[in-house]
């Protein structure tokens, strides 16, 4: 199975940008690096998804290391409603494989 | 609105009893999946469907049955086999079963047997 290892925490201050990391050292040539984030008793939400480039949208931007290995989700000003569980995906094959993600904090 | 939508959103049953939980979706979507999440821990994949009437296991079927008859409706049974049924169920949908698509989740059903 596809793995991917994040932080199982982390904490920023809001209005500072915030990077989480994300390790998947077995990615394959075309599998999609796909990031969710969950809230409290919500089913999780759509972030940004890539493969090789960097990707910006309205809400994160996803920096890929060029050898695939490793991602970065941005967050570039953080908000209380950030604070949410933040999973990174690799989508290979027929399925998405969610790990345990990252827990965000925001300090306000 | 388009969406994707479980119900009901909470849910209690006795031991033993099985238990339906619906999911509709009207986004038009092939794929459909089933997650079951614990507390403090990830999503795990239960059943996926690409197409009306077939679907797969994934990696904690057991317990569990769903059918697909029509494109916006997969529901999921959980049987009394299913030896630790309390938990958060989800269910998601996409337009493809390919990698470059996002899925749409609906927002869960808390599933406590007693």
């Amino acid at each position: 199975d596809a793995k991917t290892t994040q932080p199982n925490s982390m904490e920023s201050n809001e209005e500072e940008p915030v990077h989480l990391p994300c390790n998947h050292s077995t990615i394959s040539g075309t599998d999609y690096i796909h990031w969710y984030r969950q809230l409290p008793s919500q089913g999780p939400e759509y972030v940004i998804h890539g493969l090789t480039s960097n990707v910006n949208n309205r809400m994160a931007s996803l920096a890929i290391a060029e050898d695939r290995k490793s991602s970065t989700l941005i967050l570039h000003r953080a908000t209380l409603r950030d604070a949410a569980v933040y999973y990174c995906i690799l989508m290979t094959g027929n399925q998405f494989y969610f790990g345990t993600g990252t827990s965000l904090t925001v300090i306000p | 609105d388009g969406g994707i939508t479980q119900s009901p959103k909470y849910l209690f049953r006795k031991e033993g009893q099985n238990v339906t939980l619906s999911c509709e979706q009207n986004l038009n979507h092939d794929a459909m999946y089933w997650y079951r999440q614990d507390p403090g821990q990830g999503l795990r994949l239960i059943y996926y469907s690409q197409i009306v009437n077939d679907f797969q296991k994934g990696d904690i079927a057991e317990g569990y049955s769903v059918s697909r008859e029509k494109k916006e409706s997969f529901p999921l049974t959980v049987t009394s086999a299913q030896k630790n049924p309390t938990a958060f169920y989800l269910c998601a949908s996409s337009i493809l079963f390919a990698r470059n698509t996002e899925a749409f989740f609906g927002q869960g059903t808390r599933l406590t047997v007693v």
